[in-house]
């Protein structure tokens, strides 16, 4: 069965630093694209950032781009979202989601709080 | 990057009625569109791919179609567990945009 769960969330000042992390269970991880997805209280969805499957592409949102990092370590099943430069623009449940071929988030975690707050 | 509409943004509805919500794109997207279902409290959901496909084990009274710039999802028969937000998603190109979503509420 497909679990992911994320982790890393909390509080922080404006200008603070978080790393976020998505533990991958029950696929083989290396196989899939990786997706970070957020949501801010009361609003829509908002894709954030894209890893591919082979590691060899990334994408990121304008919202976020030269802030935040998208990386993997396929050794821990585990996807992360280095969060540099947090504005309160930045409060939201992050999600993160699978990629396989043209199924896009086929599944997600629970989400991790992110509050961005002095 | 790619617009994505939909309308309306909220609607009220019965058990047993044919709902229908709409996702227009700002340019051509082939058939690139995904939509989803959103319970209060709950991750997304994925319910069709492609614009018409229907991810394994998602009722069949749920429905997708469109290409181009214009998508519909329908619920042929709503159910008492249907009522949720529902966000088309464009994943064309980056950066992947979502809808503003549609509120479907008794």
């Amino acid at each position: 069965q497909v679990h992911l769960v994320e982790s890393g969330g909390g509080m922080v000042p404006p200008g603070g630093s978080l790393r976020l992390s998505c533990v991958a269970s029950g696929f083989i991880f290396s196989d899939y694209g990786m997706h970070w997805v957020r949501q801010a209280p009361g609003r829509g969805l908002e894709w954030v950032t894209f890893l591919r499957y082979d590691g060899s592409t990334i994408h990121y949102a304008d919202s976020v781009k030269g802030r935040f990092t998208i990386s993997r370590d396929i050794s821990k099943n585990t996807l992360y979202l280095q969060m540099n430069g947090l504005t309160t623009e930045d409060t939201a449940l992050y999600y993160c989601a699978r990629q396989f071929g043209r199924l896009t988030f086929d599944s997600w975690g629970q989400g991790t709080q992110v509050t961005v707050s002095s | 990057a790619i617009q994505m509409t939909q309308s309306p943004s909220s609607l009220s509805a019965s058990v047993g009625d044919r709902v229908t919500i709409t996702c227009r794109a700002s340019q051509g997207i082939r058939n690139d569109v995904d939509w989803y279902q959103q319970k209060p409290g709950e991750a997304p959901k994925l319910l069709i791919y492609a614009a018409s496909t229907l991810q394994s084990g998602v009722p069949s009274r749920f429905s997708g179609s469109g290409s181009g710039t214009d998508f519909t999802l329908t619920i042929s028969s709503l159910q008492p567990e249907d009522f949720a937000t529902y966000y088309c998603l464009q994943d064309y190109n980056y950066p992947f945009t979502f809808g503003p979503g549609t509120k479907v509420d008794i």
